[in-house]
């Protein structure tokens, strides 16, 4: 499968405790963006990296969250003293981006189910 | 007012019918824009994107109205497989991507 992949799936935490997720882009894409989906809502934009550089946070990105791209690839999202608040879908996307690949359309990965106790 | 605003539904539909979904955007300086399809616990899929001539893919068509700040969908002949939650979704400088809260199908035998 060479789409975009996430790990773990699922992660069931106690507040106050650090999580991690991991995203693996298509393999030639050098943009990666993470998300938020909460029930109801469609997704919303946290971050996202041009090849390792982070471009872009969204104000939902509280100083308890960071994400890292350290080699243009894989990237890391790590959020700090969970809060039961932080219980959602965390997606990550990947695009080609250039003016020689036309419209910049994002590929999500499966996603990193987070419950928070 | 939120920057993407989509008609929750749900739409419940007979097989076969067409049905139609809206959505507006705030920002006039969007660039790109696309219909999703998600699946129950599934991430968003990309069902086509949307351009500003219109575009059509099989049942599916898609219009943008810059005008109006408008992108709307169009499925004929719908299928018990069609339902889902339908996302559209809009970026500006081609980067952050802003979703609506989605639109819920319904397409019952």
């Amino acid at each position: 499968d060479t789409g975009v992949s996430q790990d773990p799936r699922h992660k069931i935490t106690k507040r106050g405790q650090n999580v991690t997720f991991r995203c693996d882009p298509i393999s030639e894409h050098n943009r990666l963006y993470w998300y938020r989906q909460t029930l109801g809502q469609g997704p919303e934009f946290l971050t996202y990296f041009q090849n390792e550089a982070q471009l872009e946070k969204s104000r939902l990105l509280s100083d308890r969250f960071s994400a890292e791209r350290p080699k243009g690839s894989f990237s890391t999202l790590e959020i700090q003293r969970t809060e039961q608040g932080d219980s959602a879908m965390y997606l990550c996307a990947s695009s080609l981006s250039g003016l020689e690949y036309g419209t910049d359309t994002q590929y999500f990965g499966p996603g990193t189910r987070l419950t928070v106790l | 007012r939120k920057e993407v605003e989509q008609d929750p539904g749900p739409f419940n539909v007979p097989e076969g019918a067409t049905v139609a979904f809206n959505c507006t955007y705030s920002n006039s300086a969007s660039q790109s824009f696309f219909w999703y399809r998600q699946d129950c616990r599934k991430e968003p899929k990309l069902l086509m994107s949307v351009y500003s001539s219109g575009n059509e893919d099989g049942r599916f068509t898609a219009q943008l109205n810059r005008a109006s700040q408008y992108i709307s969908l169009l499925i004929r002949d719908s299928k018990l497989s069609d339902s889902a939650t339908y996302l559209c979704a809009v970026t500006y400088n081609n980067n952050d991507m802003r979703f609506g809260a989605g639109t819920r199908l319904t397409v019952k035998p």
